[in-house]
């Protein structure tokens, strides 16, 4: 079965450059989640996108910026990259959580940040 | 948010029962609880959720108490395959996000 596939898988840049995660979500999927994990850390929600409108945002940086596409597909863009923002990025895909559906979470992108 | 608290690790034997706690005090009555669970270096991923009634899965079982002030992850048969993070979330009502706390380690031995 399809899943939810990211890229690239890692990714590695330097201090103040931007950087651009990509997500494809499950076919039929409507709804996109983004979760930043530091090392060592809990999974923190980002932001959430459905039917290509945001959703719900939680404790994204003013740098980082996200859109979903008419395709639904996701692209979270990082500007102004710092240490912190080194972290495995994870996106989920779902039918809409607010109805009870499950995620289904990607393989992650690592971003290093030197 | 109401809160999810659950112990920050457990270890069991392989082809034992496990049974991994989760407190809720401040749930309410439209509040689902939902278990994932993240293996070393993989997404998380869901193992079931439920409101009221106890659930049953191929993965596991939930047992949620009568006033839904805990609940109770059970894998009948852990393998070392279990060992993992396994995180109790409430969902938020009318949203689409989910907020994962501080899990519980399992360690499974051979």
């Amino acid at each position: 079965a399809a899943g939810v596939i990211q890229s690239p898988r890692h990714l590695i840049k330097e201090k103040r450059e931007t950087a651009t995660l990509k997500c494809y979500p499950i076919p039929r999927h409507d709804t996109v989640y983004w979760y930043q994990q530091g090392p060592g850390q809990d999974p923190q929600f980002l932001i959430s996108f459905y039917e290509k409108m945001q959703s719900d945002k939680g404790s994204i940086p003013d740098r980082f910026s996200a859109q979903q596409f008419s395709d639904y597909h996701s692209e979270l863009n990082m500007s102004s990259l710092e240490l912190g923002d080194s972290a495995l990025y994870f996106c989920a895909s779902s039918g809409r959580l607010r109805n009870n559906e499950k995620l289904f979470f990607g393989s992650g992108t690592q971003l290093s940040v030197l | 948010d109401a809160k999810t608290t659950q112990p920050n690790s457990m270890e069991s034997n392989e082809e034992e029962p496990v049974h991994l706690p989760c407190n809720h005090s401040t749930i309410s009555g439209t509040d689902y609880i939902h278990w994932y669970r993240q293996l070393p270096s993989q997404g998380p991923e869901y193992v079931i959720h439920g409101l009221t009634s106890n659930v049953n899965n191929r993965m596991a079982s939930l047992a949620i108490a009568e006033d839904r002030k805990s609940s109770t992850l059970i894998l009948h048969r852990a393998t070392l395959r279990d060992a993992a993070v396994y995180y109790c979330i409430l969902s938020v009502p009318y949203t689409d996000k989910l907020i994962f706390g501080t899990g519980t380690r399992l360690q499974v031995f051979p």
